[in-house]
């Protein structure tokens, strides 16, 4: 089946590095989607990338969709604790059908 | 706008029991869904539904049903509720798969 892989698990980083998260489907997705659930929230939309190698920007974070349509990428600079939380990605597959990463929990210390 | 409502936050079942989550938008959405989360392993697609009277099985569908008589609406029935159905269930809703979703605040269920 249809599966949508996200690495690392967590992320530990001192405030002012970069963060970046990785998403890999087993198959070609009609779009990415990629979500911030703060502890003990609900996830929140950040943003939609749909066509091959677009590269969308919020502030300090970018966006990548693959040239294959199969991979993603979030990137953060220079990070802050507000950007404390779990990023996933979710792909749309075949029949409409939404696949989650398993999430990047991201925690920046001070 | 209240947005995606989910009722209860909390629920605490016995093994065997039924009961259903509720969920209801407000925005005039066309898809929405119901997702489970457990530690490590995200947000896995249970049912989910592209208009009123349609609905379809996603990725874990044993042991819940759904249905749509109203747009507005998606309940999640545990026929018999079992141990492994401990989780926090998260239902969403955007205009279609194409969109922006929204999600509620989940409901935290233990079963015992």
């Amino acid at each position: 089946g249809q599966q949508v892989m996200q690495i690392p698990q967590y992320q530990h980083v001192q405030e002012g590095e970069d963060f970046t998260t990785y998403c890999n489907s087993s198959t070609t997705l009609s779009n990415i989607q990629w979500y911030k659930q703060r502890p003990g929230g609900h996830p929140v939309f950040l943003i939609q990338l749909v066509k091959s190698g677009e590269v969308k920007k919020q502030k300090r974070l970018t966006f990548q969709f693959g040239e294959a349509k199969k991979n993603s990428s979030l990137h953060i600079t220079a990070t802050q604790t507000t950007d404390v939380g779990t990023y996933f990605c979710a792909g749309l597959g075949d029949f409409n059908k939404f696949y989650f990463g398993s999430g990047t929990k991201l925690n920046v210390k001070p | 706008n209240a947005g995606v409502t989910q009722t209860p936050k909390f629920q605490v079942l016995k093994t065997g029991q039924s009961m259903t989550l509720q969920c209801a938008q407000d925005m005039n959405h066309e898809y929405m869904s119901w997702y489970r989360q457990d530690p490590g392993m995200g947000l896995r697609l249970i049912h989910y539904s592209v208009g009123a009277g349609i609905t379809d099985q996603g990725e874990v569908p044993n042991g819940y049903n759904v249905s749509r008589s109203t747009t507005e609406d998606f309940p999640l029935r545990l026929l018999s509720a079992a141990p492994s159905q401990t989780s926090v269930y998260f239902c969403a809703s955007s205009y279609s798969p194409n969109t922006e979703a929204f999600f509620g605040q989940g409901t935290r269920l233990t079963v015992v």
